[in-house]
């Protein structure tokens, strides 16, 4: 069964770091992209970046350059989200998510993972 | 890159059909064929109902139709049921070589 597994619910402070995963299973983790999508309390869907766990191509939303970085360890089949220094306003949902072909990276999203909850306090 | 524009919501009564739009420009909706629509209930992950702006993956009803004309894209629901009350989101491919969603449509089952 093709899956994404993320991590568990996260509560920290401001200013402090945090790296987020999704651990992929039931497919070639090479050769999908993987996309990262947030979404903030009663709010809609941003889409945050993606990457190509092959060679590690990463592409982000203007709005998340600078701000997250995206990573992925093949050896693992686990992609990362990653704050150097978290701020309130990054109290959110982040879902995970594979493109329905591979090697695309404009496709659809047809596999998602489950969301991670991160509450960032002040 | 700015958010597709979506109703904020639309309405209709059981066995119905209802239609969201999705209002992009030439630089996403209007330049390519990646057009999706997602389906998302309370509490849980989006759910994909079309894919290229037509395309239903497997196991999604035929009552959920997509289609496009110029930079808006259009999502129709027919026969309408009450397990369709949720909030649907569009999504596009860009010339930056990203993604971007709508401003998402709660739909209401009167």
């Amino acid at each position: 069964e093709v899956q994404l597994v993320q991590s568990g619910t996260e509560v920290k402070k401001s200013g402090e770091s945090l790296k987020i995963s999704c651990k992929a299973s039931g497919y070639t983790f090479t050769i999908y992209w993987i996309g990262w999508v947030r979404q903030m309390p009663g709010k809609g869907l941003e889409w945050m970046g993606i990457i190509y766990p092959g060679d590690s191509d990463t592409r982000y939303s203007p709005s998340f350059q600078g701000q997250v970085t995206i990573s992925a360890d093949k050896s693992i089949t686990t992609a990362y989200l990653q704050w150097s220094s978290l701020k309130a306003s990054d109290n959110a949902m982040y879902y995970c998510a594979r493109p329905s072909a591979p090697y695309s990276r404009g496709d659809a999203f047809d596999i998602w993972g489950q969301g991670t909850m991160v509450t960032v306090s002040s | 890159q700015s958010a597709l524009t979506q109703p904020a919501s639309v309405s209709g009564s059981p066995g119905q059909s209802i239609t969201i739009s999705c209002t992009g420009t030439s630089s996403d909706v209007g330049g390519y064929k990646y057009v999706s629509w997602y389906q998302q209930h309370p509490g849980k992950a989006p759910k994909l109902m079309i894919y290229d702006v037509s395309n239903r993956p497997s196991g999604v009803s035929n009552r959920f139709s997509g289609s496009k004309s110029g930079s808006t894209a259009s999502l129709t629901i027919s026969g309408l049921q009450a397990d369709d009350e949720a909030d649907y989101y569009c999504s596009s491919y860009t010339s930056s070589g990203t993604q971007v969603f709508g401003t998402g449509t709660k739909v209401t089952v009167l």
